[in-house]
This record gives structure tokens, C-alpha cells and sequence, in this order.
């Protein structure tokens, strides 16, 4: 059974450029979250999809944008890069809004994103 | 605005040390609370969730209590291989369903 799987691992980008990162969800499940985490930082909500639209957003500016395919997998893009936008982007999956009846989230394991 | 406060910020045991983790949080109105497991570098790994107060759960050295005001993460007789950093979120009751996420303990245990 395949879990979340997040591309790539690993990116240095440089201030003002953009960047796509990319998400498949665990097989079954049919909604994406995505989250920002800073070093030493718990994860910060950004954005959920699910039938392909935007459901809740978190306080993030515009340049955080998404989208969300067919096959439920989620592409996160983010425009005009800032130092601060360096951290670990975490994706979550669940099945529909609610999630499980646990409320459990399943993580991937992150794309490290270095902004220079 | 739900708040979550997680304390201490990081701990070192000795293997065999046990010890507990707080999270503190304040919401209008709880529908669960989360304890996840976190790696370096790697995305968190759900362990617990809790719903009431008086509500215990128990994974092999941990275990998850929750008052009204807090939950507590105890490790008994903690192993080096449980060194990770352990993070607490709260589902609050509503239209929303996502769970904010406090900071985090870091948790070191020496051999």
C-alpha cells in the first residue's frame, strides 16, 4: 500500500524565482493538505483540496497557490520565492474533509526547500 | 484562535529515564487531540488521538492522558530509538476540520 509520496526531496531555488512542488495521496484517500514547516516549528496549515478545489485556507499571502488533479494528487506553487519561504513542505492525506473517524493525517515525508 | 503550547521545548533522558511531555492548549471547544511522532527530516507519523477528558491511550513506552486543559505524553523506560520529536495538535469542534499543531518537544534519549 503506498503512502504519501512528495517530489522532490530536496531544492535550492534563489530569491524571486518559483517553485512547483508535488504530491500523490495514500491510496484511498481523496483530500490534501499542505503544510509549512520551519526548523524548529510545528507544521502551519496552508491550504486543503479536495474535488479539485480549494477548500480552507490558512494565513498565507497569494503567492502560495495549488491545485488538485483528477487522481487526487496536488501540486503546490510557490511564486516570487523569499528567504522565508525556505523550510520543509510537508503533504497530508486524508479521505474526505472529515478524515478518518481518528482524525489521523497521513504525512509524506516532505520537500526540503532552500530559498538563497 | 486555538492555541497549542507544547512544553519543554527539548529533553534529554538517559535510557531508563522516564519522563513526560506536556501540551497545553486552549480551544473554544475540543474534538480531538493529536499526538504525532516526528523524524528528522521526515514528515510526522500519527500515534494517538484523544477525544475527552479522563481518555487514556498506550503504544509500548508511551502513553496519552487528557484533562480539559492539557495532555500529558509519558515515556517509561525510554530506548534511544525513541528519539524524535514529538508533536501535539488540536481538532476544535465547528466547521473545520484542520488541526493546528503546537511547536514540538525535541526528545533525545543517551544510551
Amino acid at each position: 500500500d503506498a503512502g504519501v509520496t512528495q517530489s522532490p526531496t530536496h531544492l535550492i531555488k534563489t530569491r524571486g524565482q518559483q517553485v512547483t512542488l508535488r504530491c500523490s495521496p495514500k491510496s484511498g484517500h481523496d483530500t490534501v493538505s499542505w503544510y509549512q514547516q520551519a526548523l524548529g516549528q510545528g507544521p502551519q496549515f496552508i491550504f486543503q483540496y479536495y474535488e479539485e478545489e480549494e477548500r480552507q485556507r490558512g494565513n498565507f499571502p497569494d503567492r502560495f497557490s495549488g491545485h488538485q488533479f483528477p487522481n487526487y494528487s496536488s501540486e503546490l506553487n510557490v511564486n516570487a520565492l523569499l528567504l522565508g519561504d525556505s523550510a520543509l513542505y510537508l503533504c497530508a492525506s486524508s479521505w474526505g474533509l472529515a478524515g478518518s473517524s481518528t482524525g489521523e493525517l497521513f504525512f509524506g515525508e516532505g520537500s526540503r526547500l532552500t530559498v538563497l | 484562535e486555538d492555541q497549542v503550547t507544547q512544553s519543554p521545548e527539548a529533553l534529554r533522558l538517559q535510557e531508563g529515564e522516564s519522563s513526560s511531555l506536556n501540551c497545553s492548549y486552549t480551544v473554544s471547544g475540543l474534538r480531538g487531540l493529536f499526538w504525532y511522532r516526528q523524524d528528522p527530516g521526515k514528515g510526522p507519523e500519527f500515534l494517538f488521538t484523544l477525544y475527552s477528558a479522563g481518555e487514556e491511550k498506550e503504544k509500548e513506552r508511551l502513553k496519552a492522558t487528557l484533562t480539559k486543559k492539557e495532555s500529558f505524553l509519558h515515556i517509561t523506560a525510554p530506548k534511544p530509538e525513541d528519539s524524535a520529536t514529538y508533536l501535539c495538535a488540536v481538532q476544535a469542534t465547528g466547521g473545520s476540520y484542520i488541526p493546528t499543531f503546537g511547536r514540538g518537544t525535541s526528545l533525545i534519549v543517551h544510551p
